[in-house]
């Protein structure tokens, strides 16, 4: 089936210092992919929608310049924790979408557990 | 986007089967209902979705009311893998600024017991 890599599985970095999160989609194209962060035992948020070639399209309270959102190519999104702080500590989810249909199942990363000291 | 309703947890003996309700009164006509899972420190998982007709795989099956208001996750022997946060949503199409995302809500943690 269709698999969706997501890399690094887990990051520890400093305070003030950048990180970069790369989701790819194996087998298919990603026309869309969708960024979430996860704080321990709560659901899943989204963060921000990106689309192959465009802007980021982010939910509302997610901040822009913080949270920097790449879609290059149709199989590959970036996101870009800058200057990162303690409070960005999170679990980050990405998945991928072909088509944005209603019937489409989505698939998943594996996720990244950020820990910023 | 339309909102679902679970309960916060259920619990399930190894080998019975366990069914997880789902509420969504104000789901559109073209919204699909989608069924993930989480394990620990896992992205969610795909379990199944339907949209009027009850659907069965080789995970699940998903029985879903007349009216499509309600929706039950049906796994038919809890194993211990099965242990899990379950997630009820509704898809739409893409389309405006929806592009088809799923939105989360706080979904019901399974347990297993042995």
């Amino acid at each position: 089936g269709a698999v969706v890599s997501q890399h690094p599985s887990r990051v520890i970095c400093k305070s003030g210092t950048s990180v970069k999160i790369e989701c790819r989609s194996l087998d298919f194209q990603a026309t869309t992919m969708f960024w979430y962060r996860q704080f321990p035992k709560q659901s899943l948020m989204l963060m921000a929608t990106s689309n192959e070639g465009s802007k980021a399209t982010y939910e509302q309270g997610v901040e822009k310049d913080k949270f920097l959102i790449n879609h290059a190519s149709l199989t590959l999104s970036t996101l870009t924790v800058t200057s990162a702080h303690p409070e960005d500590s999170s679990f980050y989810i990405c998945s991928a979408s072909s088509q944005g249909l209603a019937n489409e199942k989505l698939f998943f990363g594996s996720g990244t557990q950020l820990s910023v000291l | 986007d339309a909102k679902t309703t679970q309960p916060n947890s259920m619990e399930s003996n190894e080998e019975e089967p366990v069914h997880l309700p789902c509420n969504h009164s104000t789901i559109s006509g073209t919204d699909y209902i989608h069924w993930y899972r989480q394990l620990p420190s896992q992205g969610p998982e795909y379990v199944i979705h339907g949209l009027t007709s009850n659907v069965n795989n080789r995970m699940a099956s998903l029985a879903i009311a007349e009216d499509r208001k309600s929706s039950t996750l049906i796994l038919h022997r809890a194993t211990l893998r099965d242990a899990a946060v379950y997630y009820c949503i509704l898809r739409g199409n893409a389309g405006g600024t929806s592009y088809g995302k799923l939105t989360f809500g706080q979904g019901t943690i399974l347990t297993v017991h042995p």
